[in-house]
């Protein structure tokens, strides 16, 4: 049974660097294929996609936040990290993690965390 | 900017059959794009439906299928159920050196 659940603060500063961890159970990092994403949405907003990482270590962005973004993993921990610096009132959101999967002819994301509320305020 | 649209909203009638459908400004949607869907609930996270165009997940119910339609990524519900009022999402796979993926607006299904 796949899980991922997000974990961070839930109030920060402008300017400052947020820091979330997606805690994840069912299956491995380290196995070829799977990667796990991040993706955000502002109140009553759509679904942003923010970033990927790959068992391999390969690391995608979205290109309008790539400058902002750092993703990174602990296979030992289960665990995958996201960090967005310079925050700003507009970045309030629910950010979720979500297991991706990778093959010849598919890629897909399926299971999904709860999702963390992060509000951006002074 | 890659911008991925979708209708805003659909309204249909429990046990019609209504398609949503998913562009890109950068031209034709084809398989390479892996289309996927997801469906949202008020309050919940999204729950994947289809990937790569029009694969279900083992827990997708029957009633919805993928395609792809004049250039675009499609979902078709057929036999709508008062609980498939949801938002509709769908996701494109943009490849090349620094590969990405772009979420739809979303499309508002109302079931009246």
């Amino acid at each position: 049974q796949i899980t991922l659940k997000e974990s961070g603060p839930t109030l920060v500063k402008p300017t400052q660097t947020l820091t979330l961890t997606c805690t994840f159970s069912g299956f491995s990092l380290s196995t070829s294929g799977v990667g796990v994403g991040w993706i955000r949405q502002p109140p009553g907003k759509a679904l942003e996609w923010l970033a990927l990482i790959y068992w391999d270590d390969d690391k995608r962005y979205s290109p309008s936040l790539k400058s902002r973004l750092t993703i990174t993993k602990d296979t030992s921990k289960n665990q995958v990290v996201l960090t967005m610096t310079n925050m700003d009132p507009v970045d309030t959101a629910t950010y979720y993690c979500a297991h991706s999967w990778i093959g010849p002819t598919t890629d897909y994301f399926d299971y999904w965390g709860q999702g963390t509320l992060v509000t951006v305020s002074s | 900017q890659t911008v991925v649209t979708q209708e805003p909203s659909l309204t249909v009638s429990p046990g019609g059959t209504v398609t949503l459908t998913c562009a890109s400004s950068t031209g034709a949607v084809t398989s390479g794009y892996y289309p996927n869907w997801f469906q949202q609930k008020p309050g919940q996270a999204p729950r994947a439906l289809i990937y790569s165009t029009s694969n279900k997940h083992s827990w997708t119910p029957a009633r919805f299928s993928g395609s792809l339609l004049g250039g675009k990524a499609a979902l078709t519900l057929s036999g709508v159920q008062p609980e498939d009022e949801a938002e509709y999402y769908c996701l494109l796979y943009y490849g090349g050196a620094q590969s990405n993926w772009v979420f739809g607006g979303g499309t508002k299904l109302t079931v009246l």
